[in-house]
Parts: structure tokens; sequence; C-alpha cells
């Protein structure tokens, strides 16, 4: 069946440090690919998709190619800050489909 | 443009009760789906709402159903609430429906739900 596999967390990071969140899927097809970030309180946010082999996705200075041949979305951020501290979940959406399938989420926290 | 909303944002309710959640999609949305998210999981797909009609659904029990209104805001309700009920009952909306390469979904803040 389809599914998301997130690195586990927690991540704790230093203020500026390189961010890397593994992300690998199971899915028929070709499946889109979200990064989805959720501040303490707060609902998801869409951080960055792609929708293609190839494609890269970017946002806020967050990264993602989808590697169709290593089947990973992988969330990559050159220097962190404290306020990107939050949990990040990795998702798909099949072609046709209605839902998106989520991870199990990873917590990211940076400190100064 | 107004986002997606929900209410309550909180809830307490005791088991075997009945709970309605509330969503207003965003402006120009009119496809609205639910997730549940339990403590430290990632959200899970209840079911979505086309056209005020069910398209597409999860493996949820039957006590969980909703509604979509002509202004495609929409309702979860559940019954006969169990403990494990408890969440963060997220709304998300899209534009798009059946078998159209929907667009990305967007989610409201959440209603926390207790069930004591």
């Amino acid at each position: 069946g389809d599914s998301v596999t997130q690195m586990e967390g927690p991540v704790t990071l230093s203020e500026e440090a390189f961010l890397t969140i593994n992300c690998t899927y199971t899915a028929t097809g070709y499946p889109s690919l979200f990064w989805y970030v959720q501040y303490p309180g707060e609902g998801l946010q869409l951080l960055l998709k792609a929708t293609k082999a190839d494609d890269k996705g970017s946002n806020k200075g967050f990264e993602a190619t989808y590697r169709k041949e290593t089947t990973s979305f992988h969330l990559e951020k050159g220097s962190v800050q404290v306020s990107d501290s939050a949990v990040y979940f990795c998702a798909l959406r099949k072609p046709g489909a209605n839902n998106l399938f989520f991870g199990t989420g990873t917590r990211l926290t940076v400190i100064p | 443009e107004t986002g997606v909303t929900q209410s309550p944002t909180h809830l307490i309710k005791t088991r075997g009760q009945q709970v309605t959640l509330r969503c207003s999609s965003q402006s120009g949305h009119n496809t609205v789906s639910w997730y549940q998210q339990a403590l430290g999981q990632g959200p899970q797909f209840i079911f979505q709402y086309y056209r005020e009609e069910e398209n597409g659904r999860g493996n949820f029990p039957p006590r969980f159903s909703g509604l979509q209104f002509p202004n495609y805001s929409s309702e979860l309700n559940v019954n006969a609430l169990e403990l494990d009920d408890s969440a963060l009952y997220l709304c998300a909306s899209s534009r798009g429906g059946a078998g159209s390469n929907q667009e990305t979904q967007y989610f409201g803040p959440g209603t926390r739900l207790l069930v004591l």
C-alpha cells in the first residue's frame, strides 16, 4: 500500500546549521509530493510541493527535489533559524486521488 | 481573501456524546476534506466533500459523518464518541473535485477535541 516514511525526530540544530529531513515514499504511479509545516498550536501550512519527477519545490529557503529513482523527497535548508522550529510533514497524493497521505512528522528545534 | 476557518477551537466531550465541528472553506474553493490528527501522528484522511456529496472516505467508521453546504462550508459529525476520538481535527479546502487533478489543499487551524 501507499506509505510515507520520514526520518524520526526530534531533530535539534543550532541556528545557521544545515537541515536535512529525509522522506521516502511508496506509491504506484506518479504521486504529487508535499512538505507541510505545523507551528506550535497551529494547523498545517503548505511549505512546498513537486508534481513530477526531477521537479524542485522551494519556499522560504527550504528546498526538496522529487527523485523518482530513489522514491525520495528530502527537505533541505542551508541555514536554519529559531523561527523554523516546528513539526514538518511529508505527504503524497496519488494522481486522481482525493486525499493526502502523510508521514508521522519530524519535530525540529533550532536553538540560538 | 480569507483562509480556512474552523470552529470551535477547543471542545471537551464525554464518552458516548455527539459532536459537530465546522469549517469554512477558503474563498473560491469548492472542495473540503477532513483529517484526524492524533497526538504525535500525521493527519489521517476521514472524508472529502464536493458539490455537497461525499467524494472519498478513509478508514473511519460510519459514526463519522459530514455535510457540505451550498456555500461550500462543511460540518463533521461524530456520534457515540470514544476516548480514542480525542485528536486535532483539521479541515482543508481546495479547488477541483471528483476525478480532477485537485489543486493544493489548504488547512485550517483545527479543532482540538478531548473526550473524557
